[in-house]
């Protein structure tokens, strides 16, 4: 299986800053990268998919980059409402794999 | 609007069944691979279980292999797992979702379900 390895695991940050998650697959995945939201007891939310498409309805402060084994969300101004866990998943191959995680607490 | 409505959850003895449902409505679900994800309490998300828009082919994690079932009803809208021979680590908060792609197994999931919590315990 591909292993996703999310860096840092937990980050403190304040409103308006600007925030960087880092995601590294064990094999390239090409492009084949989505980014979830996850809010305490909530579902995740789809953020970014095929590494740097921002999904419908996602605010643009979101971004993503990257392809082969490397990946980076960015949050160019973050919101009150952005505070939640972070989770990459690839999809290049099954099984599909997700980051064990980034949470996003408030400074 | 797209809604994912999962039931079924509860409480079961290890070795036990239970058999969870996604009600969805919004989208053209027979058009749609679907998805079972899962999340032990206080985890990360795994990858548990996918279907093909007409039902004939399915794929499982290998933790869940030969115990679990996803299956579709398209005329009811309606996806579902099957769960035997439960085991404590099966125990997570479990989740349907859809595929972003019409009619593509991209494994990226635009929509998903509340979660309903499964706990396997004696």
């Amino acid at each position: 299986d591909i292993q996703m390895t999310q860096s840092p695991s937990s980050l403190s940050a304040s409103v308006g800053d600007r925030v960087t998650i880092t995601c590294r697959a064990s094999q390239s995945i090409r492009s084949d990268l989505s980014w979830y939201q996850q809010r305490p007891g909530t579902a995740p939310k789809l953020l970014i998919f095929s590494a740097s498409s921002l999904q419908s309805g996602v605010p643009s402060r979101f971004s993503g980059s990257g392809s082969g084994t490397d990946f980076t969300l960015t949050i160019s101004s973050l919101q009150p409402e952005d505070f939640a866990t972070y989770y990459c998943q690839q999809s290049y191959t099954n099984p599909e794999t997700f980051g064990q995680g980034t949470r996003v607490e408030i400074k | 609007e797209v809604q994912l409505v999962e039931s079924g959850g509860g409480l079961v003895q290890p070795g036990g069944s239970l058999r969870l449902s996604c009600a969805v409505s919004g989208f053209t679900f027979r058009n749609y691979w679907m998805y079972w994800v899962r999340q032990a309490p206080g985890e990360g998300l795994v990858w548990v279980s996918r279907i093909n828009p007409d039902g004939s082919y399915t794929n499982y994690a290998d933790s869940v292999k030969g115990r679990f079932t996803i299956s579709r009803d398209n005329a009811k809208n309606t996806l579902y797992l099957q769960m035997n021979s439960l085991r404590a680590e099966d125990t997570a908060v479990y989740y349907c979702a859809k595929d972003l792609a019409l009619s593509d197994n991209g494994a990226e999931f635009d929509y998903w379900g509340q979660g309903t919590l499964v706990t396997v315990s004696s």
